[in-house]
C-alpha cells in the first residue's frame, strides 16, 4: 500500500520557521498534486506538476512553494508558516490528467502543527 | 474556476436505510466526478467515480448518477451499515488539454449511521 509516501507524518514547526514536507511515489506517475486540508474542511488544491510543468492555483499564497527534482519526489516548502497554515497536507498522484480516464491516489498526509 | 456545492452537510440515517448525497458543479466543461470517503485522521479514499459520457454507475451498494444538463451528480448508498459512517466528499475535475487539472471538492457530508 506504500505507493505514495509522505514524510514526516507529523511535523511541528515554529511560527515563521521554514518547513519542508516530502512526498515520494513508486507508481511512476506523471502528475503530482499538493492539497491542504484544514480541520473539518474539504481538501483544497494548492498546485500540481505535470511532469516538470508547474501549475499554481490562483489563490495559493506566495508563502507556499513546491519543487519536483525528479519523477518520484515532490516537496512542499512553506517559507514562513503562520498559525493559519496548520493543516493536513495531502500529496496525490495520477498517471495522466484526471479527465483522461485516470484516477488520483492520495498519500497518508502530513499533519502540520505551528506553535 | 470550478465551484462544487454539496448537500446536506450532515445526514443521519437508520442502519439498513438508503442515503443520498447531492452535488452541483458550475463549469460545464468538467468531465470527471469522483466521490471520496474519509474517516477521521485518514486519507480520502476513492469509492466510486463517473465520467461525463456516462449517466449512471453502480458498484455493489454504491451508485452514482450524473445529469450533465442540470450539472448535478449524486451518490446513493443502499442498505447502509455502521462502517459507512464517515465524511463523504464529491469532487469535479476538468481536463484542460495542456496538462492535468486537480480536483475541486465539495464541502463534505458527515454521514451518520444510527444502529
Amino acid at each position: 500500500d506504500a505507493m505514495v509516501i509522505q514524510n514526516p507524518r507529523y511535523q511541528v514547526t515554529q511560527f515563521g520557521k521554514p518547513v519542508t514536507l516530502s512526498c515520494s511515489q513508486t507508481l511512476n506517475h506523471n502528475v503530482m498534486y499538493w492539497y491542504q486540508q484544514k480541520s473539518s474542511q474539504a481538501p483544497k488544491l494548492l498546485f500540481h506538476y505535470y511532469d516538470k510543468d508547474f501549475n499554481n492555483e490562483a489563490d495559493t499564497p506566495d508563502n507556499f512553494q513546491s519543487r519536483r527534482p525528479n519523477t518520484s519526489f515532490c516537496f512542499l516548502d512553506i517559507r514562513s508558516p503562520g498559525l493559519g497554515d496548520a493543516a493536513m497536507y495531502l500529496c496525490a498522484t495520477s498517471t495522466e490528467g484526471l479527465g483522461r480516464g485516470h484516477e488520483q491516489y492520495f498519500g497518508p498526509g502530513t499533519r502540520l502543527t505551528v506553535t | 474556476g470550478e465551484n462544487v456545492e454539496q448537500h446536506p452537510s450532515t445526514l443521519s440515517v437508520q442502519e439498513g436505510d438508503s442515503a443520498v448525497i447531492k452535488c452541483t458543479y458550475s463549469d460545464s466543461a468538467s468531465n470527471y466526478f469522483p466521490w471520496y470517503k474519509q474517516e477521521l485522521g485518514k486519507r480520502p479514499q476513492l469509492i466510486i467515480d463517473i465520467r461525463s459520457n456516462v449517466g449512471e454507475k453502480k458498484d455493489q451498494r454504491i451508485a452514482v448518477t450524473l445529469n450533465k444538463t442540470a450539472k448535478h451528480f449524486s451518490l446513493h448508498i443502499t442498505e447502509t451499515q455502521p462502517e459507512d459512517s464517515a465524511v463523504y466528499f464529491c469532487a469535479a475535475s476538468m481536463y484542460s488539454g495542456g496538462g492535468a487539472d486537480g480536483l475541486t471538492f465539495g464541502k463534505g457530508t458527515h454521514l451518520i449511521i444510527q444502529p
